[in-house]
């Protein structure tokens, strides 16, 4: 796997404004993607998904986009709020198989 | 309806021993994969079982073994324990193996190695 340092990129915005959280993925024939939280000294949470065939999806307060031109994956929180702070991992899998590679992470704080 | 179980939460190990982490998948799930997640970095494929079987497998040693059993619950075993082994061990569950699927993740147990 990928080396990554211990300095995770860092987002922090104010409560209530929206966020917007990047990643950049490996594989262009990745098939499948998807969005986990991750709150200190657990597990990470399934936030969101999207397929390949897709460009944008709607969940409750997040919208995943997806752009395979730059293979590029963002994450769209609005509203924040202190509870969203956690680390946001994106993933993709390959060949219609479940195996994930995630990214290094983005730290995003929350200041109310 | 229990979640993704894992067992222990926290370790303590000695270089050059061996150790074994347990998984029990959500209900109704039968597929289960491991992960390793060093500090401060994103969660690394180890491994995947299906129908008892080692289906797919990342860039980890023959170090790291697994087991699934006939109730889907699974283990991990790594021997011969190195410093760089100490990490957060994820499972995660779901049905089947093609994505799509929504993958639920345990709350991980934690290998310190000393």
């Amino acid at each position: 796997g990928e080396s990554v340092g211990l300095h995770l990129p860092t987002l922090s915005v104010q409560e209530g404004d929206n966020s917007i959280i990047n990643c950049a993925y490996s594989n262009s024939a990745s098939d499948y993607f998807i969005w986990y939280k991750q709150e200190s000294g657990k597990g990470p949470q399934f936030i969101i998904d999207i397929r390949s065939n897709m460009d944008k999806r709607q969940g409750q307060r997040v919208t995943v986009l997806l752009n395979k031109t730059v293979k590029h994956l963002s994450l769209q929180i609005a509203a924040t709020q202190p509870g969203d702070s956690a680390v946001y991992f994106c993933a993709e899998t390959l060949n219609n198989n479940n195996d994930m590679r995630f990214g290094a992470g983005t730290r995003l704080t929350v200041k109310p | 309806d229990a979640g993704v179980t894992q067992s222990p939460t926290h370790l303590i190990k000695t270089r050059g021993q061996q150790v074994t982490l347990r998984c029990s998948p959500k209900s109704g799930h039968d597929t289960v994969s491991w992960y390793q997640q060093a500090l401060g970095q994103g969660p690394q494929f180890i491994f995947q079982y299906y129908e008892e079987e080692e289906r797919q497998r990342g860039n980890f040693p023959d170090r790291f073994s697994g087991h699934q059993y006939p109730n889907y619950s699974s283990e991990l075993n790594v021997n011969a324990l190195l410093l760089g082994d100490s990490a957060l061990y994820l499972c995660a569950s779901s049905p089947g193996t093609r994505s799509g699927n929504t993958i639920y993740f345990g709350e991980g147990s934690w290998l310190t190695v000393v």
